[in-house]
């Protein structure tokens, strides 16, 4: 099974409102990066958090971890119709021997002018 | 500055063709990433190299799959024979850091190659 999972998996708002996803996780983790992805399109990176690191900001995005409860979450402030895309979650864990960044499935996110 | 490049952007085969994708990774990158996305799976990760080097191909499917990367500045990724249900999205991604063995940073993936098998 998957190591990171995002809620809700799709989200419908209005242009200026808040967006927030949440990404759920099971095992340990170096750090967790969140991705951006518009359709037909790679994946672009947003931020990255360390596991000691319990908030981070980078212009209208706020994201948090919360390392005891496993999930992270990420806000995307006075949202704009060009916000429109998938996001996802993705962690750094030691698996098989090797640190490796998994993805969450995502949240397909809507921005309706 | 480029960014990755991978090729073909689009690709259409039939099953039992080999299939070869291609990327160029950021010069001065370490590290290359080679992921599968389908609507049923996700995002799955296939091989990474350090320095040219595969470190971790335990995400590769099945030996019908194979990735070389022969220099810095190239790798391939090739299906033989090819399934429909090998019909996805590939990835390729480069990071300056080396995989594996110290904490995963930033990826920068390129913009795909999108394969169907009939």
């Amino acid at each position: 099974s998957q190591q990171g999972e995002e809620d809700p998996q799709a989200l419908s708002i209005q242009e200026g409102e808040n967006a927030t996803m949440n990404c759920s996780y099971k095992t340990s983790i170096n750090n967790l990066q969140w991705y951006r992805q518009n359709s037909g399109r790679g994946l672009v990176h947003l931020i990255l958090i360390r596991s000691n690191e319990r908030e981070k900001h980078s212009g209208r995005l706020r994201v948090t971890l919360d390392t005891s409860k496993k999930s992270s979450s990420l806000l995307i402030t006075a949202s704009r119709a060009a916000d429109t895309a998938s996001y996802f979650c993705a962690t750094d864990v030691l698996s098989g021997g090797y640190n490796k960044l998994i993805f969450g499935a995502g949240t397909r996110l809507a921005v309706h002018p | 500055d480029a960014g990755v490049i991978q090729s073909p952007r689009h690709e259409v085969t039939e099953m039992g063709q080999e299939v070869t994708l291609r990327c160029k990774p950021i010069s001065g990158h370490n590290s290359l990433f080679w992921y599968r996305q389908t609507m049923m799976r996700g995002l799955e990760l296939l091989i990474y190299f350090n320095n040219n080097v595969p470190i971790d191909d335990s995400g590769m499917p099945e030996d019908r799959f194979s990735a070389k990367m022969p220099n810095a500045s190239f790798s391939t990724l090739k299906i033989q024979p090819s399934e429909p249900r090998d019909s996805a999205v590939y990835f390729c991604a480069s990071s300056p850091g080396l995989a594996g063995v110290m904490n995963t940073g930033e990826l920068f993936f390129g913009e795909g190659s999108r394969l169907t098998v009939l």
